[in-house]
């Protein structure tokens, strides 16, 4: 079975500064897997997607992630936070292959930007 | 913008009711998913349509059910609500029974008293 943890359920970081979500998964296989940022009272938007090509991956917004084999982590970074990034990130695995794309989405983690 | 619309945009209902909630997918997807928000947590899987039947189901109970109309259209239905039903559904769509990058609606925020 496939799962997601994500390792702090909230990141405060100060504008300018760098940020890091951390983000460990579980799979049978290789998998598929996603960042997504919620803002307050909005549906989910994808930042990147990591599908077997490229182990270093970049998004939208300055986001990238590095999918870690041996470490089973996909964590999110971005150089320079700024304060339109205060949001819900998640972390998700897609499910199995044969099981039409159900996505499983690790708890979130909130992070806050500081001026 | 994601071009996946969903109405209504919130809603209350009382315990024991029945709510249905409405998703239109984007332009050319023929695949739809709806998943459930509890306040703090991440989105679980409720179901899944693809060409207007049913591609999986998460561990929801039956009284969710769904439809997917020939445009790609999808409901929710839940009867006999209940209180811990209160939560943001958001309806996702993509192409293809195995297509990946799933792009969301704003959702729909139901709350049961």
């Amino acid at each position: 079975a496939q799962s997601v943890t994500q390792l702090d359920s909230h990141v405060s970081v100060s504008e300018g500064t760098p940020v890091l979500l951390r983000c460990n998964y579980s799979s049978s296989y290789s998998p598929s897997l996603f960042w997504y940022v919620q803002h307050p009272n909005k549906g989910l938007q994808l930042l990147l997607k990591y599908t077997s090509a490229a182990t270093l991956v970049k998004g939208i917004n300055g986001f990238e992630a590095e999918f870690k084999k041996s470490e089973t982590s996909f964590h999110l970074t971005k150089p320079s936070a700024h304060m339109s990034d205060a949001a819900e990130y998640f972390c998700v695995v897609s499910s199995s292959y044969n099981q039409g794309g159900k996505l499983i989405f690790g708890q979130g983690t909130e992070l806050s930007v500081k001026p | 913008e994601t071009g996946v619309t969903q109405s209504p945009t919130h809603l209350i209902k009382t315990r024991g009711q029945q709510v249905t909630l409405r998703c239109s997918s984007q332009s050319g997807h023929n695949t739809v998913s709806w998943y459930q928000q509890a306040l703090g947590q991440g989105p679980q899987f409720i179901f899944q349509y693809y060409r207007e039947e049913e591609n999986g189901r998460g561990n929801f109970p039956p009284r969710f059910s769904g439809l997917q109309f020939p445009n790609y259209s999808s409901e929710l239905n839940v009867n006999a609500l209940e209180l811990d039903d209160s939560a943001l559904y958001l309806c996702a769509s993509t192409l293809g029974r195995t297509g990946e990058t799933q792009y969301f609606g704003p959702g729909t925020r139901l709350l049961v008293l």
